[in-house]
């Protein structure tokens, strides 16, 4: 099974700062990566795919890079409704394994 | 527009058996692999089975595997997870998920959720 580590786990940002969400598998995924916005009492909801690809209706300010083992999700200037929790997923081996989350609070 | 709604959760004594269903509507349903992923209270996202577009390959997580099926109908536009030998780390909200294509990918159109409780 691949594992999936988020870092850190709780980001401390204010409105307008640029947020930067590491996610690392303990094996290459190629690019078969997602990552998914979940707020309070909500169900997760698709930002990336294909590690680098905004999903329909993602703002720009939301980004994704990397390949391999190591990826990022960039916010670039952090909106009040962005403050959120944040999961990275891989989808390059069964079972499909998610990062334990980071949580964007406001500082 | 794609909507996903799931039900058949509910509270459960530990080795029973309960039957979850989501009614999917707003795409052609037998063209999309389908997935149900987890969570436990207030703990992260769990990814339990996905069955593909025509039911000829399915997987799912060890977590559950011997005891838990996935399955689908699509003449009902249908998927069901049959839950079978429940323990208390079962209890999560059951996501519905639809996958963007016919074959295993990401996870691109989420349910609400059932939540299912295994508690003596």
């Amino acid at each position: 099974e691949i594992v999936m580590t988020q870092s850190p786990a709780t980001l401390s940002m204010s409105p307008g700062d640029r947020a930067t969400l590491s996610c690392t598998a303990t094996q290459s995924v190629s690019i078969n990566l997602a990552w998914y916005q979940q707020k309070p009492g909500q169900a997760p909801r698709l930002l990336i795919y294909g590690a680098s690809t905004r999903a329909t209706g993602i703002p720009v300010r939301v980004s994704g890079s990397g390949s391999g083992t190591d990826f990022t999700l960039t916010i670039s200037s952090l909106q009040p409704e962005d403050f959120a929790a944040y999961y990275c997923q891989q989808y390059n081996n069964w079972p499909y394994t998610f990062g334990q989350g980071t949580k964007v609070e406001i500082k | 527009q794609v909507q996903m709604v799931e039900s058949g959760g509910g509270v459960v004594q530990p080795g029973s058996s309960l039957r979850l269903s989501c009614e999917a509507s707003g795409f052609i349903f037998s063209n999309y692999a389908m997935h149900w992923v987890r969570q436990a209270p207030g703990k992260g996202l769990e990814w339990v089975a996905v069955i593909w577009n025509d039911s000829r390959r399915k997987a799912h997580a060890d977590s559950v595997k011997g005891r838990f099926i996935i399955s689908r109908d699509n003449s009902k536009n249908t998927l069901y997870l049959q839950m079978n030998s429940l323990r208390d780390e079962d209890t999560a909200v059951y996501y519905c998920v639809r996958d963007p294509r016919k074959s295993s990918n990401y996870l691109e159109y989420w349910g609400q959720g059932t939540l299912v409780t295994v508690s003596s």
